[in-house]
């Protein structure tokens, strides 16, 4: 069993930054395939970026190329979403999620709210 | 629009089953890529109640099945209950870090 452990809500300034951490426990975190997704309000499921901590660099989706960093630190099991030049339509809950042995888990989500 | 075309919504009755269907382009269906169904309550994060197309995870009720045919993924729920009234995704995924595609959701109503 993997389990995911969000950080916190955060509140941000359009053109701000914000990072999100999600640190694993169980499984082998060095091979999970870890993604970020989001939820904006209302709507469905958008795919962020990937990485796999023991085989390199992310993966990342066109929509959010140059804005998105996504690193995995293998010593204390944890990976990292930042992202930059923020805007009102980022607002939206923040999700990672692991493949692990074919079963994903997900984390319990992380809100941003992009306000003036 | 989303990638993966599912209707977005269906109804049944306590009791009866209901199939929701997931479409997508053939490399969606692909050696190593695999279709994942969450069900998602209002405010809670999504939950994983198929995977590699037919796989329960476990805890996940029997009645939750998946299938495939060609480019199209089904899930179905048999005996429906009002607890399952929620969001129901499909989504594309690999072991990779390649890109995960979702369907747009289907809203089940239990009437």
């Amino acid at each position: 069993q993997v389990q995911l452990a969000q950080s916190g809500a955060e509140v941000k300034k359009p053109g701000t930054s914000v990072k999100v951490s999600c640190k694993a426990s169980g499984g082998t975190f060095a091979t999970y395939a870890l993604s970020w997704v989001r939820q904006a309000p209302g709507q469905g499921l958008e795919w962020i970026g990937g990485i796999i901590p023991d085989l390199g660099p992310p993966n990342y989706a066109q929509e959010f190329q140059g804005r998105v960093t996504i690193v995995a630190d293998e010593s204390t099991h944890t990976a990292y979403m930042e992202l930059t030049s923020l805007r009102s339509d980022d607002t939206a809950v923040y999700y990672c999620a692991a493949i692990w042995l074919q079963v994903i888990y997900w984390g319990q989500g992380t809100p941003v709210t992009v306000s003036s | 629009q989303s990638a993966l075309t599912q209707p977005a919504s269906v109804s049944g009755s306590p009791g009866q089953s209901i199939t929701i269907s997931c479409t997508g382009a053939s490399s969606h269906f692909a050696d190593y890529n695999y279709v994942s169904w969450y069900q998602q309550h209002p405010g809670k994060a999504p939950k994983l109640i198929i995977y590699d197309f037919s796989n329960r995870p476990s805890g996940v009720s029997s009645r939750f099945s998946g299938s495939r045919s060609g480019s199209t993924a089904s899930l179905t729920i048999s005996g429906l209950q009002a607890e399952d009234e929620a969001d129901y995704y499909c989504s594309s995924y690999t072991t990779s870090t390649a890109p995960w595609v979702f369907g747009g959701g289907t809203k089940l109503t239990v009437l």
